[in-house]
Parts: structure tokens; C-alpha cells; sequence
């Protein structure tokens, strides 16, 4: 079946570094990714939306300046959180999409812990 | 009111059992509706995905959808310990993004 990793499943890092997480389609294109967080005992929240060669779409509330995201390619796309704080400390999960779609493949998830 | 609405549980079901889990959602124009499981600490897993009205059946479990009544529903048969989890209904409208619920936790006891 389908597969999405992602890079790192977990991190640590002081508050105002910035962090890169990537997530892949091991196995097949994927024309969308979207971005969720989630903090415990919460559901998932979508975060943006990423088509590969175009600027992602993000949520309201979300700021786009805080959180980057790239599609350079059909299998790949990264979220960097700039200047992490201790608020951002969250479970940062990625899906894709393929074209004849039957359910998004959601990868392992990044758990982010911002000291 | 929330887009989705599910019950938070927990559920408790005895082993061998069958689980009903439920889901409600707001918006008529809802078009695909999916079933994830989520073990704690990890990531969703889709489950099942059903587009039309009545039942949709994959091994031990079955879909519902009632677009009239807008809800969806998941039986899960002979239910086992390791069906012990977080079950997240989610739902496509007229966009591309799918809406979660917060999810319903199961427990499958011994």
C-alpha cells in the first residue's frame, strides 16, 4: 500500500532555532500534502495545504510566515518552523494525496519539543 | 455547531463484541466521509472510506453512511484488544481539505 515517511519522527530544540520536517510518498505521486498539528488529546488540526510547485494554502490563524512550507516535488514537501518557541511543542503529522484518491496516507508524524 | 460531532467515549466494549462508533456532520454538501484509527502517540490510519448511502463492509468492519440523516457510523465485529484506540470520522465538502472530529475512544476489555 501507500507510504509517507517522515523526517525526523522526533526533535528537540531551543527556543528561536528553526526546525525542517520532511514528509515523502515513498511509493507513489502525491498532487497534494497537507500539513496538521495536533496537541494532546486534540484532534487534528489542518494546517495548510501544499500542491507541489505552488504556494500553500494556510488555514486561518495559521501564520504563514512562522510556518514555511515547500512542494518542490510530486513525493516530497517540508514544513520549517521558523523561530520555534515553546508553544509550538506539538505533533506535527503530514498526508498525501494521490490523483485517483480513496483516502489520504497519513506519514508517522514529527513530535516537535521546543525548550 | 461543530462540523462534526462525535462522542468522546470512552467506550468500553467487552472482547468479541461488537463496537458502534458514531458520527454526525453538518454540512449537506458533504461528499466522501472516512474512518481513521488512532493508536495513541501515533498518526491516523485509514480504515474505510464510503461515498454512497448503506452499508459499505471490509472484514470485520462496516460503514454506514445516511446522507439524509447526515451521520455515518462504523461497526466494528468480534472486536479485539488491539481495536482499542481513538476512531476519527473526517468528511469532504465542496473542497479538498478533509474535517475531523475529535474522535471516540474505544476500549476492548479482557
Amino acid at each position: 500500500g501507500a507510504v509517507v515517511s517522515q523526517h525526523p519522527s522526533w526533535v528537540i530544540c531551543k527556543s528561536g532555532t528553526s526546525v525542517k520536517i520532511e514528509c515523502r510518498s515513498l511509493d507513489f505521486q502525491a498532487t497534494t500534502m497537507f500539513w496538521y498539528r495536533q496537541f494532546p488529546k486534540q484532534s487534528l488540526m489542518l494546517m495548510a495545504t501544499s500542491n507541489e510547485g505552488s504556494k500553500a494554502t494556510y488555514e486561518q490563524g495559521v501564520e504563514k510566515d512562522k510556518f514555511l512550507i515547500n512542494h518542490a516535488s510530486l513525493t516530497l514537501s517540508t514544513l520549517t518552523v521558523t523561530s520555534a518557541h515553546p508553544e509550538d511543542s506539538s505533533f506535527y503529522i503530514c498526508s498525501a494525496r494521490e490523483g485517483g484518491w480513496e483516502g489520504d496516507v497519513f506519514g508517522p508524524g514529527t513530535r516537535l519539543t521546543v525548550l | 455547531q461543530k462540523e462534526v460531532e462525535q462522542n468522546s467515549g470512552p467506550l468500553s466494549v467487552p472482547e468479541g463484541a461488537i463496537a458502534s462508533l458514531n458520527c454526525t456532520y453538518s454540512d449537506r454538501g458533504s461528499q466522501s466521509f472516512f474512518w481513521y484509527r488512532q493508536y495513541s502517540g501515533k498518526s491516523p490510519e485509514l480504515i474505510m472510506f464510503i461515498y454512497s448511502n448503506g452499508d459499505k463492509e471490509d472484514g470485520r468492519f462496516t460503514a454506514q453512511l445516511n446522507k439524509a440523516s447526515q451521520y455515518v457510523s462504523l461497526l466494528i465485529r468480534d472486536s479485539q484488544p488491539s481495536d482499542s484506540a481513538t476512531y476519527l470520522c473526517a468528511f469532504t465538502g465542496g473542497g479538498n481539505k478533509l474535517t475531523f472530529g475529535t474522535g471516540t475512544q474505544l476500549k476492548v476489555e479482557l
